[in-house]
C-alpha cells in the first residue's frame, strides 16, 4: 500500500475539451475528498463522498464540474468544456469516519495530484 | 471572513534551530480539530499533526509540536531541529465539526539554511 492515488499525474488539454480524473482513496476510508489548488494558495474544498453519497458540494463546483464515486471505492471528477481558469492542481483526499465517535475529527490523508493545464 | 490567516508567507530558519510557523482561525463552533500540512515541492500534502479543541495537552509527533492556544484561537506549528528537508510549504488547517472538508491557510514557505 497504498496511500491515496490519482490518475492522471499530469493533464494537458484545449480549451473546450473534457477531461476526466480519477481518485483511489485508501481502501478503508469512507470518506472522499477533491480539493483544487491554484499557485501560491491553499487547497479549496469541492466537494466530498461518504461511501458513494455526496455530501457536499462547494459554490466553486460549477455545472461544468460533476463527481461520482459509484461503488463507494474509487471516484471521477470530470471537468466539461474547460476554461483556462480550471488550471490547477486537483487533489483527492480520503479518511474514515467512524459514527457515534463524538468530537473526534480525523485527517485527510492526500494524494500525489493531477495537475491540469489548459490551453 | 478568512478561517485560517497565515501571516508569514514566507521564512527562514538556519539549520537545527527551531522556527514557529502561525496560524489563527476563526469559528463559532465548539468542536473543531486543527491540521498542519507539509506540501514538498512534488505537490503531495503530507499530513503533520492534529490537535482537537477538547484536547487539553499540545500535540507532538516527533519534531512537531502544535502551540494550540484556545482563547486566543492560535494554533502554531513549532518544528524543533530544523533539518534541510523541512524546506517546503506548511499550510494550517481547520475542520469544524458540522463540515465535512478542510479550510486551509495561504501557507508559509520554510527555506532552511544550511
Amino acid at each position: 500500500d497504498t496511500g491515496v492515488s490519482q490518475d492522471p499525474r499530469h493533464k494537458i488539454t484545449k480549451r473546450g475539451q473534457n477531461v476526466t480524473f480519477r481518485c483511489d482513496p485508501i481502501s478503508e476510508h469512507n470518506r472522499l475528498y477533491w480539493y483544487r489548488q491554484t499557485l501560491g494558495q491553499g487547497p479549496e474544498f469541492l466537494t466530498y463522498f461518504q461511501n458513494e453519497a455526496q455530501l457536499e458540494k462547494s459554490r466553486l463546483l460549477s455545472d461544468r464540474f460533476s463527481a461520482e464515486r459509484p461503488k463507494g471505492s474509487f471516484s471521477t471528477l470530470e471537468i466539461q468544456r474547460t476554461e483556462q481558469g480550471d488550471s490547477a492542481m486537483y487533489l483527492c483526499a480520503s479518511s474514515s469516519i467512524i459514527p457515534g465517535q463524538g468530537a473526534r475529527v480525523y485527517e485527510q490523508y492526500f494524494g500525489p495530484g493531477t495537475r491540469l493545464t489548459v490551453t | 471572513a478568512q478561517k485560517i490567516t497565515q501571516t508569514q508567507p514566507g521564512m527562514f530558519v538556519q539549520e537545527k534551530e527551531a522556527v514557529t510557523l502561525d496560524c489563527t482561525y476563526d469559528t463559532s463552533d465548539q468542536s473543531y480539530g486543527l491540521f498542519w500540512y507539509k506540501q514538498p515541492s512534488s505537490g503531495e500534502m503530507i499530513f503533520l499533526i492534529y490537535q482537537g479543541s477538547y484536547d487539553e495537552q499540545n500535540a507532538t509527533e516527533g519534531r512537531y509540536s502544535l502551540n494550540f492556544q484556545k482563547a486566543r484561537k492560535s494554533a502554531n506549528l513549532v518544528i524543533s531541529a530544523s533539518q534541510l528537508g523541512d524546506s517546503a510549504m506548511y499550510f494550517c488547517a481547520m475542520r469544524e465539526r458540522s463540515q465535512g472538508n478542510l479550510i486551509f491557510g495561504k501557507g508559509t514557505k520554510l527555506s532552511v539554511k544550511p
